[in-house]
């Protein structure tokens, strides 16, 4: 089972940050959070991931708290073409292990 | 484009038949991954491979099959099939680089299975 809970869904608006939080209470030390996100049907796309500082790149921002057991991704200005499901994914560090998917926060953009 | 490729993209076959779906990780990755995604169970991991061994296993039904070629591409078997193996099925491949921390995973377009 995923250990992850994540709202089923969110709007925003266009150009506006989106804020998907996520918690990952049983979060043990040797794991980090991984997002991945997946617009309609195509393959799962990589955001980011993190272990327990803050995390930024092209695509977004990842906030983990002080105590790890939840985080939240921030798309910074959103687009249309930011509508997906996104996945929150805790994976232990020696990462070469299977994803283990939940349902996801199905993100709407609004124009 | 994430480098990696299945083929094909669209397979329409009948109860009880057998089919078989091609993927070719990107460059360099050695780990390839299957992934199933139906409408009622989301998507759930069904095997790994490292370099042509079997490392992982998942919810993988014993009528399914895989296997990782010395080139690395891997082809999942579906034999026997169900109408509920109507899914769609994606491979993913990783470097698993040895330090361990930047092992993302990069997704194929996916097959689309109908079972009829």
């Amino acid at each position: 089972d995923a250990k992850t809970t994540q709202p089923p869904s969110m709007d925003c608006a266009e150009g506006r940050a989106a804020n998907l939080p996520c918690n990952h209470s049983t979060i043990s030390g040797n794991e980090y959070v991984y997002w991945y996100r997946q617009i309609h049907s195509q393959g799962p796309q990589y955001i980011i991931h993190g272990l327990k500082n803050n995390e930024t790149n092209e695509m977004a921002s990842l906030i983990i708290t002080e105590d790890r057991k939840s985080s939240t991704l921030i798309l910074p200005h959103a687009t249309l073409r930011d509508t997906a499901v996104y996945y929150c994914i805790v994976r232990p560090y020696s990462g070469n292990t299977p994803l283990v998917f939940g349902k996801g926060t199905r993100l709407s953009v609004i124009a | 484009d994430s480098g990696v490729t299945q083929t094909p993209k669209h397979l329409i076959t009948a109860t009880g038949q057998r089919v078989t779906l091609r993927c070719s990780p990107r460059s360099g990755d050695l780990s390839v991954y299957w992934y199933q995604q139906s409408l009622d169970q989301g998507l759930q991991f069904l095997i790994q491979y490292y370099n042509g061994e079997e490392r992982a296993k998942g919810n993988i039904l014993e009528r399914f099959s895989a296997q990782q070629f010395p080139d690395l591409h891997s082809e999942l078997n579906l034999s026997s099939l169900e109408l509920g193996d109507s899914a769609l099925y994606f491979c993913a491949s990783s470097v698993d680089r040895s330090s361990g921390t930047y092992n993302e995973q990069f997704f194929g377009p996916g097959t689309r299975l109908t079972v009829l």
